[in-house]
């Protein structure tokens, strides 16, 4: 089955833990991006990778990193979260700008 | 942020009638995308018109696409309770994805 899987589902932890929340796709495709979800301001983006090794900024890329090692993994790192990042998280992957394919999401609260 | 905007950002209808849901954009597009979101899960693709396209259809779901005014919007036809959801617009160029604020669509039955 065609999918985007994300891990954890459901994260709490305290500001300046760091994490890492995965995700993978079993698609071959090459654009992979992250997005967070806060109420009132729908979806924005956070990073985005075209391909291995290839990856750029979105709109909101402060406080994150990503990693593009492999063409089906692209994890989304928090080296210091803070509370300003409590959020729900979307992990999606598509043939360049064409349908994006999403994960379930992971919610994720930082105390 | 170059947020597209969504209008509106709610709707109430009764089962059996139609929602049209319109989305404007500020940046050129190679096309633009509707997904659906129910109740903060994953979001579902629904429908994507290249800029070359001025109208689209698929099932009860028809879009339509002005590149002139930046502007999109979709029509469900026949609204069914299911159709529920928040409901998004993309834009898609030079590699980003730009997502509109959404709108909740509530159908009654």
């Amino acid at each position: 089955e065609a999918q985007v899987t994300q891990n954890p589902r459901y994260l709490i932890t305290v500001t300046g833990k760091k994490l890492t929340v995965t995700c993978s796709q079993n698609m071959n495709h090459e654009y992979m991006s992250w997005y967070r979800q806060d109420p009132g301001l729908g979806l924005r983006q956070i990073y985005y990778s075209m391909n291995v090794e290839v990856t750029d900024k979105g709109d909101v890329p402060e406080g994150y990193k990503v990693s593009r090692k492999e063409k089906r993994n692209f994890p989304l790192i928090l080296e210091s979260p803070s509370p300003n990042q409590t959020s729900l998280y979307f992990c999606a992957s598509s043939d360049l700008e064409e349908t994006q394919y999403f994960g379930p999401g992971t919610r994720l609260l930082v105390l | 942020s170059q947020q597209g905007e969504e209008d509106p950002q709610a709707l109430s209808i009764q089962e059996g009638e139609n929602a049209t849901m319109n989305c404007s954009y500020k940046t050129s597009i190679n096309n633009l995308q509707w997904y659906r979101q129910n109740s903060g899960r994953g979001l579902v693709h629904l429908i994507l018109i290249r800029s070359n396209e001025r109208e689209k259809h698929s099932g009860r779901l028809r879009v339509t696409l002005d590149t002139s005014k930046k502007s999109s919007s979709l029509l469900i036809t026949a609204s069914r309770a299911a159709d529920t959801a928040s409901y998004f617009c993309a834009t898609a160029g030079t590699y980003k994805y730009i997502f509109g604020t959404g709108t909740r669509l509530k159908v009654l039955a």
